[in-house]
């Protein structure tokens, strides 16, 4: 199975960039990454997601490396709403999705 | 406008009696999931259907049963509820190889 580690928690300051890393270092080659966020008692909400390149949205970037072993999601102007758990979930199979532990993100103004 | 909705948003139940929470959907993927998240946990799939084939996790209890019989709606039941079932149930969908998009839970409480 590819799982994937991330850190528990971190903070970021208002305004500034949130760079939260992800670590799958067992992930196939026709796996793609997700992040999703989850605000407490809400159901989680879809940020972006990658292949191997790296992937830009409204809400954030996604930098994958080159070896697809870990990819780091960027929040590049964070708010106090982007407080938040963040997962990265790798796609085992079709049809599964099994989440992490998250990063709890906290954004102080 | 609410693509996946989940119903009640909180459902109380008593200690053994049966409860069914459910989960429809207006996008008419073909996938559907369920998760149970607890209190500062992740959430954890419990099962999926692929159209109407049943995956069912390795770890999922025998007291917890789905039913899809139609591509918008899907059932979780749990059969016998105990305190330890308490709990967020997420309900997702998407289309095959797609990324799914979450109701916004039932909060279960058993007394």
């Amino acid at each position: 199975d590819a799982k994937t580690t991330q850190p528990p928690s971190m903070d970021c300051a208002e305004g500034r960039a949130a760079n939260l890393p992800c670590n799958h270092s067992t992930i196939s080659g026709n796996e793609y990454v997700y992040w999703y966020r989850q605000i407490h008692s809400q159901g989680p909400q879809y940020i972006i997601h990658g292949l191997k390149n790296n992937e830009t949205n409204e809400m954030a970037s996604l930098i994958i490396t080159e070896d697809r072993k870990s990819s780091t999601l960027i929040l590049p102007h964070a708010t106090l709403r982007d407080t938040a758990v963040y997962y990265c979930i790798v796609r085992v199979d079709n049809n599964d999705m099994r989440f992490g532990a998250g990063t709890r993100l906290t954004v102080k103004p | 406008d609410a693509m996946v909705i989940q119903n009640p948003r909180y459902q109380v139940t008593q200690f053994g009696k049966p409860v069914t929470l459910s989960c429809s959907q207006t996008l008419n993927h073909n996938v559907m999931y369920w998760y149970q998240q607890k209190s500062s946990q992740a959430p954890k799939l419990l099962f999926h259907y692929y159209d109407k084939d049943f995956n069912n996790e390795a770890d999922t209890p025998d007291n917890f049963q789905s039913r899809r019989p139609n591509t918008s709606f899907c059932f979780l039941d749990i059969r016998s509820p105990g305190l330890g079932d308490a709990a967020m149930y997420l309900c997702a969908t998407s289309l095959r190889d797609g990324r799914p998009f979450f109701g916004s839970g039932t909060q279960l409480s058993v007394l």
